[in-house]
């Protein structure tokens, strides 16, 4: 069983829409979660990360943490076609460090104008 | 700044051949690191640097070389490619590992090799 686990898709949605990217866990012990953006044919570009259960807001992307059910979403308000990528959560294994990553397998995200 | 860059953008081996993918950065960071991307397994590490002269192995090391003689360099060399080394293969690098995760890791475009 993957440590990290995430629907692959892919999602398509209209533009405008709320989008949401979930991902599960089965290590309680996970510090930081993260979410990466990867555009077609580049590499993957960090675009937010949280450390305690809730909310962060940046934008129009929340990132939401939920320890006490190992679940985290990225939610994408009022999407844009330019928002189409692979989306990628990535979690930290205790004392990590950047060597400690441990990555899902990535949503494909399309927005239809 | 350039970045991270990498080389080739593609590249088709046989079978037992050798090659070094080559990734640079001009950024004076500490960290360097190598992930292979293949589909439905997310990124995976393959080896890291913490700084010159230093490498450790990540989670899929086997097949995989590495050395940092340099900062800004952190060559990946296959030694004997397989199929199985089929993939995209992604260098990235931060300011510090000391900075923990959060510590924003910018990637590199890529490289995509077909093992025949």
């Amino acid at each position: 069983q993957k440590e990290v686990e995430q629907d692959p898709g892919p999602l398509s949605v209209p533009e405008g829409a709320i989008v949401s990217l979930n991902c599960t866990y089965s290590n309680s012990a996970f510090q930081y979660f993260m979410w990466y953006r990867q555009y077609s044919r580049k590499g993957p570009e960090l675009l937010m990360y949280t450390y305690s259960s809730g909310n962060k807001e940046d934008g129009r992307f929340t990132a939401q943490v939920d320890k006490s059910s190992k679940y985290i979403s990225l939610f994408i308000r009022d999407s844009q076609p330019s928002d189409s990528a692979t989306y990628l959560c990535a979690m930290t294994k205790p004392g990590g460090g950047a060597q400690k990553l441990v990555f899902g397998q990535g949503t494909r995200l399309t927005i239809n104008p | 700044n350039a970045g991270v860059t990498q080389t080739p953008k593609f590249q088709v081996l046989k079978t037992g051949q050798s090659m070094t993918l080559q990734c640079a950065q001009d950024m004076n960071h500490e960290y360097m690191s190598w992930y292979r991307q293949d589909p439905g397994m997310g990124l995976r590490l393959i080896h890291y640097s913490v700084g010159a002269g230093i490498t450790d192995q990540g989670e899929v090391p086997n097949g995989y070389n590495v050395s940092r003689s340099t900062t800004e360099d952190f060559p990946l060399r296959l030694l004997s490619a397989a199929p199985s080394q089929t993939s995209v293969y992604f260098c990235a690098s931060s300011y510090s590992v000391l900075a923990g995760a959060t510590d924003t890791q910018y990637f590199g475009p890529g490289t995509r090799l077909t093992v025949l």
